[in-house]
């Protein structure tokens, strides 16, 4: 009973480093997104996909890649890694995008760039 | 009117109270809102859907008054359980398509 699998779950990088945060679901869910949280400015979108091959920029995309080769995967990528991108990032899924789709999160990724 | 708003708190409540607080949006087209639970350092969770005017849910009932762009969360004999941040949720365009807009959470202490 996986639902939304992110890993790392912890991860500290150097300022101007890449790394890849890996999402997996197994709940055959169409869309993904990402999002990141911060203290006082709750969770903001950063990318999202509504199905494989197809993707599309969020609220805060600035410094972050996605890819959807598979229903399955959504990886996100920071091209090289900045202090203000230290936070808390959810991964989430959902059957479709339409209203009433209940999302399922992650258990989170934090991150804390040095 | 900023997308989502909520009175971050906390609100401090003695166990077996009723609390209530609110969260106004400003997308008039929305169709659908949503109360998400989050525990400290945890995922969110979905509490409760809202669609029409309102919905129940045992001691959990949500309100939605589309007139004045708000919706409500009322808890009923609170738990101690029930101590966790709730955030208000809204589809961005409307229909969910490009992901949903958070706020910012009203903080909730159960105090026994």
């Amino acid at each position: 009973n996986a639902g939304v699998t992110q890993t790392p779950k912890f991860q500290v990088l150097k300022t101007g480093q890449s790394m890849t945060l890996q999402c997996a679901q197994d709940m055959n869910h169409e869309y993904m997104s990402w999002y990141r949280q911060d203290p006082g400015m709750g969770l903001r979108l950063i990318h999202y996909s509504v199905g494989a091959g197809i993707t599309d920029q969020g609220e805060v995309p600035n410094g972050y890649n996605v890819s959807r080769s598979t229903t399955e995967d959504f990886p996100l990528r920071l091209l090289s890694a900045a202090p203000s991108q230290t936070s808390v990032y959810f991964c989430a899924s959902s059957y479709s995008s339409g209203p009433g789709n209940t999302i399922y999160f992650g258990e989170g990724s934090w991150l804390t760039v040095v | 009117r900023k997308e989502v708003e909520q009175d971050p708190g906390p609100f401090n409540v003695p166990e077996g109270a009723t609390v209530a607080f609110n969260c106004t949006y400003s997308n008039s087209a929305s169709q659908s809102f949503f109360w998400y639970r989050q525990d400290c350092r945890k995922e969110p969770k979905l509490l409760m859907s809202v669609y029409s005017s309102g919905n129940e849910d045992g001691r959990f009932t949500a309100q939605l008054n589309r007139a004045s762009q708000y919706i409500s969360l009322l808890i009923r004999d609170s738990k101690l359980s029930d101590s966790a941040t709730y955030l208000c949720v809204v589809p961005r365009s409307g229909g969910g398509a490009d992901g949903l807009t958070f706020g910012k959470g009203t903080h909730l202490i159960i105090q026994p």
